[in-house]
């Protein structure tokens, strides 16, 4: 089972920033939070990662609460081409584990 | 190549066929996962190769389905004796390093 929590689905205008949340309290010590969205048929595509410190890279910033129960995936200035399914998963650092997808959270960008 | 690639790109069978879908991971990436993802539904995961190691098919859902890595390298997901559900997206990612999976574009499976 997914160790995340996500909303359904969530709007933004073009524009502005887009903030997507996630919760995942259960998270262990030595698991990282992972984001990826999945454009209307095409494969899913990474996003950003962060172990516990705040990441930023040219497509978004990743910020984690201190306590690492929940963060927000921020996209600056959301285009339509953001429109996607955004996933949110925990998992450890080793190669052994293979990345668990709920159903994430449906972003509709609008005009 | 500069990203995963699968073929084919959409494949339509009748029920009761064999089915190979391949996919050649990015030169170099050592770890190889197949999922598949049904109309409307979120990721399973299928089978991860690492390397050498035993290959974890924890998530194949019957013994119709099996894959095998040639040479640490292209991938090849079987499927026997095809039922109408397993009609699906299937999508192959491979990974380096903890940067995370790269995934192919997927080939769309439809048994009729």
């Amino acid at each position: 089972d997914a160790k995340t929590t996500q909303p359904t689905s969530m709007d933004c205008a073009e524009g502005r920033a887009a903030n997507l949340p996630c919760n995942h309290s259960t998270i262990s010590g030595n698991e990282y939070v992972y984001w990826y969205r999945q454009i209307h048929s095409q494969g899913p595509q990474y996003i950003i990662h962060g172990l516990k410190n705040n990441e930023t890279n040219e497509m978004a910033s990743l910020i984690i609460t201190e306590d690492r129960k929940s963060s927000t995936l921020i996209l600056p200035h959301a285009t339509l081409r953001d429109t996607a399914v955004y996933y949110c998963i925990v998992r450890g650092g080793n190669y052994g584990q293979n990345f668990v997808f709920g159903p994430g959270t449906r972003l509709s960008v609008l005009p | 190549g500069a990203g995963v690639s699968q073929s084919p790109s959409n494949k339509v069978t009748e029920k009761g066929k064999d089915v190979e879908l391949r996919c050649d991971p990015i030169s170099g990436h050592t770890a190889l996962y197949w999922y598949r993802q049904s109309l409307g539904q979120g990721l399973e995961f299928l089978i991860y190769f690492q390397g050498n190691s035993a290959p974890d098919k924890s998530g194949l859902p019957s013994d119709r389905f099996s894959a095998e890595r040639t040479g640490g390298s292209v991938s090849t997901l079987t499927i026997q004796r095809t039922q109408q559900e397993d009609s699906a997206v299937y999508l192959c990612a491979s990974s380096l390093s903890l940067l995370g999976y790269t995934f192919g574009s997927g080939t769309r499976l439809t048994v009729v």
